[in-house]
C-alpha cells in the first residue's frame, strides 16, 4: 500500500526567508510524486511533479522538489517566501498497479510573517 | 477553460436526506475521482472512475453512489446523510493514469 507523511502540520516563516516542506512516501515501486497547493475556499492546484529523470524538479511560483530515493522523500523548496504563499500545501503519490489512485498526506499549513 | 465544474457550492441537509452532488469536466478526460477533506486528515479518496461505465471504490465509500454514464460528469449521491459526511467534497480528474489532478473547487456540506 502505498501512503504519504507530512511531519509539519504548521510552519511559519518570515516573508523573504527560505522554505523547506517535508514529505515522505513509502510506496514499493516507483512512486510518481506530487506537490499541490490550496488557497483557501479554493481546490488543490498542482506546484510540480516527479515522474522520472532529473531528481532536482522546477515548479510554478519558484518552487522546486528534490525526489531522494534513499531517503523516500520529496521535499518542497522555495529560496525566498512570498505573503501569497501562504496556504496549504500537500504531498501526494501515485503507483504503478493501482488505477491512478492518488494517496494525500494530511497537508502543511504555511502562514508567513511580515 | 471551465476545468472541472462542481455544484452547489454550499449545501446544508438534515440527517436522512438524501442529495447529489455535481461534478463536470470539458477536458476529455477519462480519470475522475471524488475526495471528502476533513481537518488534519488531508483528502480521502470516496469513489473513482477510469472511464465511462467504470467505476470503483476508494478509502472511505461507505453512504456514497457513484455512476459514469458519461466522460464529463461524475455525480456523487449521498443515500441518506449522516453528520459524519460534513465535510469539503472535492471532484477532479486526470487525463491518464498517474497525470496530475485537476481539482473542482469543492462543495461544503453541512449535516445537521
Amino acid at each position: 500500500a502505498q501512503s504519504v507523511t507530512q511531519p509539519d502540520i504548521h510552519i511559519t516563516v518570515s516573508e523573504g526567508a527560505s522554505l523547506e516542506l517535508r514529505c515522505n512516501y513509502s510506496y514499493g515501486a516507483t512512486p510518481y510524486l506530487f506537490w499541490y497547493v490550496q488557497s483557501p475556499g479554493q481546490g488543490l492546484q498542482l506546484l510540480l511533479k516527479y515522474f522520472s529523470g532529473d531528481t532536482l524538479v522546477q515548479g510554478i511560483k519558484g518552487f522546486e522538489a528534490e525526489f531522494k530515493r534513499s531517503q523516500s522523500s520529496f521535499n518542497l523548496r522555495k529560496p525566498s517566501v512570498h505573503w501569497s504563499d501562504a496556504a496549504e500545501y500537500f504531498c501526494a503519490v501515485v503507483g504503478d498497479t493501482n488505477a491512478g489512485k492518488s494517496t494525500f498526506g494530511d497537508g502543511t499549513t504555511l502562514t508567513v510573517k511580515p | 477553460n471551465a476545468g472541472v465544474t462542481q455544484t452547489p457550492k454550499f449545501q446544508v441537509l438534515k440527517t436522512g436526506q438524501s442529495m447529489t452532488l455535481q461534478c463536470a469536466q470539458d477536458m476529455n478526460h477519462e480519470y475522475m475521482s471524488w475526495y471528502r477533506q476533513d481537518p488534519g486528515m488531508g483528502l480521502r479518496l470516496i469513489h473513482y472512475s477510469v472511464g465511462a461505465g467504470i467505476t470503483d471504490q476508494g478509502e472511505v465509500p461507505n453512504g456514497y453512489n457513484v455512476s459514469r454514464s458519461t466522460t464529463e460528469d461524475f455525480p456523487l449521491r449521498l443515500l441518506s446523510a449522516a453528520p459524519s459526511q460534513t465535510s469539503v467534497y472535492f471532484c477532479a480528474s486526470g487525463g491518464v493514469v498517474r497525470s496530475p489532478l485537476h481539482f473542482g473547487n469543492g462543495t461544503r456540506l453541512t449535516v445537521t
